[in-house]
């Protein structure tokens, strides 16, 4: 069954710190990962999105990475900002159409 | 930068009534999207537009749910009759190409809350 899990639910963490959010997946065939991010009660907003040849992705302070063998990716967010607080989703792709595969999302609150 | 624009932002109806949900998508994008959010939980497919036809739809997308482009530029999402369940973020989407491998611009959404 095509699944995208992340960690952890839900994530606090001091403004200027990094942190490091996880997501799983088992959606296959795979043709690509995207990192969104969403404020609340907003639309979604692209960070990133990578191919199955791209291990490293970065736009600004927030870098993704991807382990296409392990299916893992992550979103690394560097300096904190008290703008970063939202929730951050994975979405893996499959090709075809309908093959978006979204998971819950990590909810990051920066505090100051 | 273009982006995606919904109306209304919030609407509140009674259960059993028609509900007409709008969308102008980025104005050189091919494929458009309705996506349902319920909250707290992860977002939905409803159903996928391209030349001027439903392409994809899933199983939330019943009789209940119709889409359309009345002109060249609106998407819209009508529910016609609402029940309870189905109070949820609605957000449009527009991609360049596919969804497989074209980015997705989301708009801002449009809050349906049914009494």
């Amino acid at each position: 069954k095509n699944q995208v899990e992340q960690s952890p639910q839900s994530l606090i963490i001091l403004e200027g710190k990094n942190c490091t959010l996880q997501c799983n997946y088992t959606v296959s065939p795979f043709s690509n990962l995207r990192w969104y991010k969403q404020d609340t009660g907003r639309g979604p907003v692209s960070l990133t999105i990578m191919t199955f040849s791209e291990n490293t992705k970065s736009n600004g302070r927030y870098t993704a990475t991807l382990d296409a063998d392990t299916k893992q990716s992550s979103l690394h967010i560097t300096a904190s900002q008290l703008s970063d607080s939202a929730s951050y989703i994975c979405v893996v792709s499959a090709p075809g159409a309908n093959n978006l595969f979204f998971g819950t999302g990590t909810r990051l609150t920066v505090i100051p | 930068e273009p982006e995606v624009t919904q109306t209304p932002s919030h609407q509140v109806t009674q259960m059993g009534q028609e509900v007409i949900l709008r969308c102008v998508p980025i104005s050189n994008h091919l494929y458009f999207y309705w996506y349902r959010q319920i909250l707290g939980q992860k977002v939905e497919f409803l159903v996928s537009f391209y030349n001027n036809e439903i392409s994809e739809k899933s199983e939330i997308f019943d009789d209940q749910f119709s889409v359309e482009r009345p002109d060249g530029s609106n998407f819209t999402l009508k529910i016609r009759s609402t029940k309870l369940e189905d109070s949820a973020m609605y957000f449009c989407a527009s991609s360049e190409q596919g969804e497989d491998t074209g980015e997705l611009f989301f708009g801002e959404g449009s809050r349906l809350t049914v009494l």
